[in-house]
């Protein structure tokens, strides 16, 4: 089954500074890559997606790079801010012909510092 | 805008009792999921259920777990025997056909086994 793991564990920057984390993906036939956020004690929410037809993606301060050569993918954060402070979690799954499980990474818990 | 919602928020069981966590899906949401989260860990895919029928299930998914979709609305866990490690936040998401992929997370039960 698909394996996703997911660097760093945690990430502090600095208010106004850029973030990036980073998972790499073990099934090559996956092809749907999103990215969640998760605030201490809430639900996940769905910040960015990517398919795998695509290589980049941005939404403002976030975007989400994928190279299915090298089966790795990265969301990006500009311009920090202090509500940014949350666990990021990425997965990835085969979206095609059934209902299909998203596997997730371990999650990279991002400080903003003031 | 309509979200997925889950209850109870929070239960509490002895070891060995059954319990039915409930989730009222997205109401044009054709595909339902079950997850878990173990307290620091990453989220966990347990099945997917589509056509009132299991879709695809993670190894965790055993005998001990079941879901129904007993009406129109609802659509429920059920561990039969509950064991200490079953202890975890489990989310209910739910995703409107497979092709569009977002999957949309409910705020979850927390399930505290003692």
């Amino acid at each position: 089954g698909e394996n996703v793991e997911q660097h760093p564990s945690t990430l502090s920057v600095q208010e106004g500074d850029s973030a990036v984390i980073k998972c790499t993906y073990s099934d090559s036939a996956s092809n749907y890559f999103p990215w969640y956020k998760q605030e201490l004690g809430k639900r996940p929410q769905l910040i960015i997606d990517i398919r795998s037809n695509v290589g980049e993606k941005k939404d403002q301060r976030i975007a989400v790079t994928l190279n299915k050569t090298a089966k790795h993918f990265s969301l990006h954060i500009t311009e920090t801010q202090p509500e940014d402070s949350a666990v990021y979690f990425c997965a990835a799954s085969r979206v095609g012909g059934g209902a299909d499980g998203l596997t997730f990474g371990k999650g990279t818990h991002l400080i903003i510092q003031p | 805008e309509p979200e997925v919602t889950q209850t109870p928020s929070h239960q509490v069981t002895q070891m060995g009792q059954e319990v039915i966590l409930r989730c009222v899906p997205i109401s044009n949401h054709l595909y339902f999921y079950w997850y878990r989260q173990i307290l620091g860990q990453k989220v966990e895919f347990l099945v997917s259920f589509y056509n009132n029928e299991i879709s695809e299930k993670s190894e965790i998914f055993d005998d001990q777990f079941s879901v129904e979709r007993p009406d129109g609305s609802n659509f429920t866990l059920k561990i039969r025997s509950t064991k200490l490690e079953d202890s975890a936040m489990y989310f209910c998401a739910s995703s409107r056909t497979s092709r569009q992929e977002t999957q949309y997370f409910g705020p979850g039960t927390r399930l505290l086994v003692l």
